[in-house]
């Protein structure tokens, strides 16, 4: 019954090696989310697609990456992961004609070694 | 700046009582407000929704209420049940090209005290 899907839910890297996180839904919904939340903190939206149209936030570095290849599935790219990006980080889907709901994962726990 | 905050970073209620979580905004054209709760460990999850064109809507046994004169907003859940403990985040969902993005507030842990 699971919707969206995060794999892994907890990934450690060492600093400075790059790092992928999956994110995969069963709904066919048009646009998928990347957040980071850290610790006692609000979700943090990092980028989203629409279709396979990218949207950056503008506070998002460089370092954070992202694709989608198909509707189903989306990957965030940490290419070189410092300490401060230890966070859980969320996707979430949403169908876009609606503009209501966002389905969240349950999230992928990193931690940087 | 446009933000979304809590008053309260910690609630904490008997069993059985009546929870309120407020939450207050700063963009006076805000239409479209989200409440969400987050068990430890897991993604926020839905639970009820508000337009500006409205001043409550009710769910199960969860209200929410909306002044935009004074630009604030509440989630009262009733009789508040130990599963009720999570953290809650109001969230502003507004239209950004194509889409729509979330912008959360900072969050209330509530606990539900046996």
């Amino acid at each position: 019954d699971a919707m969206v899907i995060q794999n892994p839910r907890y990934q450690v890297t060492q600093f400075g090696k790059p790092v992928t996180l999956s994110c995969s839904q069963t709904l066919n919904h048009n646009v998928m989310y990347w957040y980071q939340q850290k610790s006692s903190q609000a979700p943090k939206l990092l980028f989203h697609y629409y279709d396979k149209d990218f949207n950056n936030e503008a506070d998002t570095p460089d370092n954070f990456q992202s694709r989608r290849p198909n509707t189903s599935f989306c990957f965030l790219d940490i290419r070189s992961p410092g300490l401060g990006d230890a966070a859980m980080y969320l996707c979430a889907t949403s169908r876009g004609d609606r503009g209501g709901e966002q389905y969240f994962g349950p999230g992928t726990r990193l931690t940087v070694t | 700046g446009e933000s979304v905050g809590l008053h309260l970073p910690t609630l904490s209620v008997q069993e059985g009582d009546n929870s309120i979580i407020n939450c207050a905004y700063s963009n006076s054209a805000s239409d479209y407000f989200i409440w969400y709760k987050q068990e430890s460990g897991k993604g926020p999850q839905f639970i009820i929704d508000i337009r500006s064109n409205m001043d409550k809507r009710q769910g199960q046994r969860v209200t929410v209420l909306l002044n935009k004169t004074v630009k604030h907003l509440s989630l009262q859940i009733a009789a508040t049940q130990p599963g009720d403990s999570a953290v809650y985040f109001c969230a502003e969902n507004r239209r950004a090209g194509s889409a729509r993005q979330l912008t959360f507030g900072s969050g209330t842990q509530l606990t539900v005290l046996p």
